[in-house]
């Protein structure tokens, strides 16, 4: 079955840097693979979205890459501020569903 | 202006008393979802409901059932909730088959069983 493995540690970086969170997956390509942020006691709050045939996605400060020979995306906040500090998730969809397949997230920390 | 709102967001409930949390939507979507999510892990999904047609993960237990209805409300009934079951429920909807496939969560409901 599809799995989803993010970093497992937590992310601690000066503000100011470029953060990078990586999101991997087993399998079979997904038909897009979304990024979400989650703060603590909150839902999850939808950042981006790319699909099998992108390469790249931006918005703002935030870009994300989806390498489908690698089997894996990753999300870059350029300019981390100390608000970015949160948990972020990766979530995959194969498409022919209503389904995701979620991360565990990766905690992110931006130190003044 | 929050699009999709759950009540309450807090909940205290005894061992096997009975709990039902809500949450409705402004966005007309027609696909909403209920998550359990455990601290430190991902959202589990527990069921959906695409318009009026139900569906069920496979492990998700009898304890828990789902009503929507209509577009707007939907509910998840915990009949007989156990210590297992203080989590954070979390409710989202999105608008499915239209190019637009992704979520919008409610703030969530914590459960807590005494």
């Amino acid at each position: 079955s599809q799995k989803i493995e993010q970093n497992s540690e937590a992310l601690n970086i000066q503000e100011g840097k470029t953060a990078t969170l990586t999101c991997n997956y087993t399998n079979y390509s997904p038909a897009y693979l979304q990024w979400y942020r989650q703060d603590p006691g909150r839902g999850p709050v939808f950042l981006l979205l790319i699909r099998e045939n992108e390469k790249e996605k931006r918005k703002e400060r935030l870009k994300v890459t989806f390498d489908t020979t690698l089997k894996q995306s990753l999300f870059h906040i350029t300019a981390s501020q100390p608000a970015d500090s949160a948990t972020y998730l990766c979530a995959l969809s194969t498409g022919n569903n209503r389904k995701l397949i979620w991360g565990l997230g990766t905690s992110l920390a931006v130190n003044p | 202006d929050a699009m999709v709102i759950q009540n309450p967001r807090y909940q205290v409930t005894q061992f096997g008393k009975p709990v039902t949390l809500s949450c409705s939507q402004t966005l007309n979507h027609n696909v909403m979802y209920w998550y359990q999510q455990k601290s430190s892990q991902a959202p589990k999904l527990l069921f959906h409901y695409y318009d009026k047609d139900f569906n069920n993960e496979a492990d998700t237990p009898d304890n828990f059932q789902s009503r929507r209805p209509n577009t707007s409300f939907c509910f998840l009934d915990i009949r007989s909730p156990g210590l297992g079951d203080a989590a954070m429920y979390l409710c989202a909807t999105s608008n499915w088959g239209l190019g637009d496939e992704k979520l919008f969560f409610g703030s969530g409901t914590q459960l807590s069983v005494l």
